[in-house]
């Protein structure tokens, strides 16, 4: 069975820094992109991004550009999101979820973790 | 940036079917994309549904039952799942997506059971 897991969520100030982890299992990692997914309190599911299987090519959404970082290690099937100048805004559960594809393209994301609460609050 | 319009709620009995709508903005046609549906429960991630792009061109995902499927309305630029004969466990919130250059998710619909 296909498993996530994420784990690294917690509290922070504004302006510190955060690195989530999303451990894989039931699936050949390597040969699929992986996405990162988050919902705030009280709203809807925002696409966050993507690292393509092998790790060749990263995605982000215009609210986290230069301020995140996705990765992935194939070898102990991780992924990784690196959240930097954390902001109250970023305050929500993340997910990770397994896209149906090697590149990142239209593909629907089939499997998910059960998430990671990230609370940026001083 | 494209934009998905879902009705915040939609109320249905037990037997029922339930119609659900993701509209586009006007800037991007919904017969160029595929359309994703996805179910989230409190305290649950989101579970993939199913993807609509033609009636030669659809998918559910695995162990989604027959009785959600999907379509589109061209003529109002929107995706429509449709949950038949439906049940308690169906209460949930359901979300859109499409993929134009990046994911854009629609608002969610937060259907309830009666």
């Amino acid at each position: 069975d296909v498993q996530l897991l994420e784990s690294g969520g917690g509290l922070v100030q504004p302006g510190g820094s955060l690195r989530l982890s999303c451990a894989a299992s039931g699936f050949t990692f390597s040969k699929y992109a992986m996405t990162w997914v988050r919902q705030a309190p009280g709203k809807g599911l925002e696409w966050v991004s993507a690292i393509s299987g092998g790790g060749e090519s990263t995605y982000y959404a215009e609210s986290v550009m230069g301020r995140f970082t996705i990765s992935r290690d194939d070898f102990n099937n991780v992924v990784y999101l690196q959240m930097n100048s954390l902001r109250a805004e970023d305050t929500a559960i993340y997910y990770c979820a397994k896209v149906d594809l090697r590149v990142f393209g239209v593909a629907p994301f089939d499997y998910w973790g059960q998430g990671g609460l990230v609370t940026v609050s001083s | 940036q494209p934009v998905l319009t879902q009705p915040p709620s939609s109320s249905a009995s037990p037997g029922e079917s339930a119609r659900l709508t993701c509209t586009l903005s006007s800037d991007i046609n919904v017969a160029h994309y595929r359309m994703y549906w996805y179910q989230h429960k409190p305290g649950s991630p989101p579970r993939y549904l199913l993807y609509f792009y033609s009636d030669s061109d659809n998918g559910r995902g695995s162990g989604v039952p027959s009785r959600f499927s999907g379509s589109k309305d061209t003529s109002a630029n929107t995706g429509v799942l449709l949950i038949s004969g439906l049940q308690s466990e169906d209460e949930a919130d359901y979300y859109c997506m499409i993929w134009p250059s990046n994911v854009v998710f629609g608002g969610g619909t937060k259907l309830t059971v009666l």
